[in-house]
């Protein structure tokens, strides 16, 4: 268990839906990052924040947004559902923002 | 921009041998290294991890080199392990200015019984 949790584990949605997916990073963890992994595919690095600021940004499609609240946890935005969108989105937490990364098992998505 | 490659989608191993994962990054701010390692359905857990001061670290059966002339890194692991079959991801930040860690795509390690 690496103390990252991400809600929810699975999640089917049609074409043109919106989604959130949530996560709370270990205890005492102020940086927080968004990846998506396509079948078969490497981690693909959307969006790092640090104590509530963007801190870096990648492939972050515009449909996409994310936030890191006051507690912590962050939720990542998904709009305008396209089936390339299905995959899984992992998010991962760090104490300082760089270093070793600790993931949650992450959130499938599957759009039909 | 694949700034971390990692050239080999995967790779088979006799168990007792060792295995030899390689990866390679472009971007020379890059001055930590990391590997990480993922079982199905599971998310990637930390394995090693190297400093770009050293061109060595090893930890158990796992040892991390780093060349940084060539821009290379590699993870040996000795003796594998059945239990070792894995997706394998290296992966680079930079420790300065908050510089968003990198993944490669990953290589699929079978060690075979």
């Amino acid at each position: 268990d690496s103390g990252v949790t991400q809600t929810p584990k699975h999640l089917i949605t049609a074409t043109g839906q919106r989604v959130t997916l949530r996560c709370s990073p270990r205890s005492g963890d102020l940086s927080v990052y968004w990846y998506q992994q396509s079948l078969d595919q490497g981690l693909q690095f959307l969006i790092q924040y640090y104590n509530g600021e963007e801190r870096a940004k990648g492939n972050i499609l515009e449909r996409f947004s994310a936030q890191q609240f006051p507690d912590l946890h962050s939720e990542l935005n998904l709009s305008s559902l396209e089936l390339g969108d299905s995959a899984l989105y992992f998010c991962a937490s760090s104490v300082d923002g760089a270093g070793e990364l600790f993931f949650g098992e992450g959130s499938r998505l599957t759009v039909l | 921009d694949q700034q971390v490659k990692q050239n080999s989608p995967s790779l088979s191993v006799q168990e007792g041998r060792i295995s030899i994962l390689n990866c390679d990054y472009t971007n020379s701010m890059f001055d930590y290294f990391l590997w990480y390692k993922k079982y199905p359905a599971e998310g990637p857990t930390f394995l090693i991890s190297i400093s770009s001061i050293k061109d060595k670290n090893e930890d158990g059966r796992f040892t991390v080199f780093l060349n940084k002339s060539a821009k290379h890194l590699s993870l040996h692991i000795v003796p594998s392990q059945p239990g070792d079959s894995a997706v394998y991801f290296c992966a680079a930040s930079a420790l300065t200015g908050g510089f968003k860690t990198i993944f490669g795509a990953g290589t699929r390690l079978f060690v075979k019984a």
